[in-house]
């Protein structure tokens, strides 16, 4: 089973900062997730990537797959970025069907404005 | 789109109490799964669907059954509430299996369902 931690745990910030959440993974990966759970609850899907970089508005998620390393990136952060982060990863051997996605605990990032 | 729909929002079960949550897509996905978030922990897998008729079981099974006689529901059934399964209850959906295919294999998941057994 693949372990997936994720720093830190939880993050203050001033608005305008730049933020970088890690996730690190013990076993390859086929995929990996960034998610995001708003207060209150709901849980949004970022990226998924299996290689190189993507941009998504503020947002930029990175993986190296040698270093089984992703981070996620928020430039110019907003007080509406207060959220816990998730990572998630899929492993390249995992069973015979669906078996889900491995979770990290999150990372719970305040923006204080 | 409604996306993901489950219900009920909150729900408070005396222990040896059974109720399903109801989950439901309208995005026609194969592929639905049921997760619990408790305190300190990663979201774990309960159960899964990879399509109409096929269920397996997860990480974390014992105490609740699934059925997907539809595309579109994958309802969650607590057979006989215990303390221990006071949590939060996620559904997702995605059209391929999670974490594979292409950049736009989204997964979407449900508002939750907060229960509480006493």
């Amino acid at each position: 089973k693949n372990e997936v931690e994720q720093s830190p745990q939880n993050l203050t910030a001033q608005e305008g900062e730049f933020i970088t959440i890690n996730c690190s993974y013990s076993v390859g990966i086929s995929a990996l997730h960034w998610l995001q759970q708003h207060p209150g609850g709901g849980i949004v899907s970022l990226f998924m990537l299996s290689s190189g970089k993507k941009k998504h508005g503020r947002l930029i998620a990175t993986i190296n797959i040698q270093e089984k390393h992703s981070s996620l990136h928020i430039t110019a952060s907003h007080p509406r970025d207060s959220a816990v982060y998730i990572c998630a990863v899929r492993g390249l051997y995992s069973g015979g069907g669906a078996d889900g996605l491995t979770f990290g605990k999150g990372t719970h990032l305040i923006i204080q404005p | 789109n409604a996306g993901v729909t489950q219900t009920p929002k909150f729900q408070v079960l005396k222990t040896g109490q059974s109720m399903t949550l109801q989950c439901a897509q309208d995005m026609n996905h194969e592929y639905m799964s049921w997760y619990r978030q408790d305190p300190g922990m990663g979201l774990r897998l309960i159960h899964y669907s990879v399509g109409a008729g096929i269920t397996d079981q997860g990480e974390v099974p014992n105490g609740y059954n699934v059925s997907r006689s539809t595309t579109e529901d994958f309802p969650l059934r607590l057979l006989s509430a215990a303390p221990s399964q006071t949590s939060v209850y996620f559904c997702a959906s995605s059209y391929q299996l999670l974490g594979q295919g292409t950049s736009g294999n989204t997964i979407y998941f449900g508002e939750g369902s907060w229960l509480t057994v006493v």
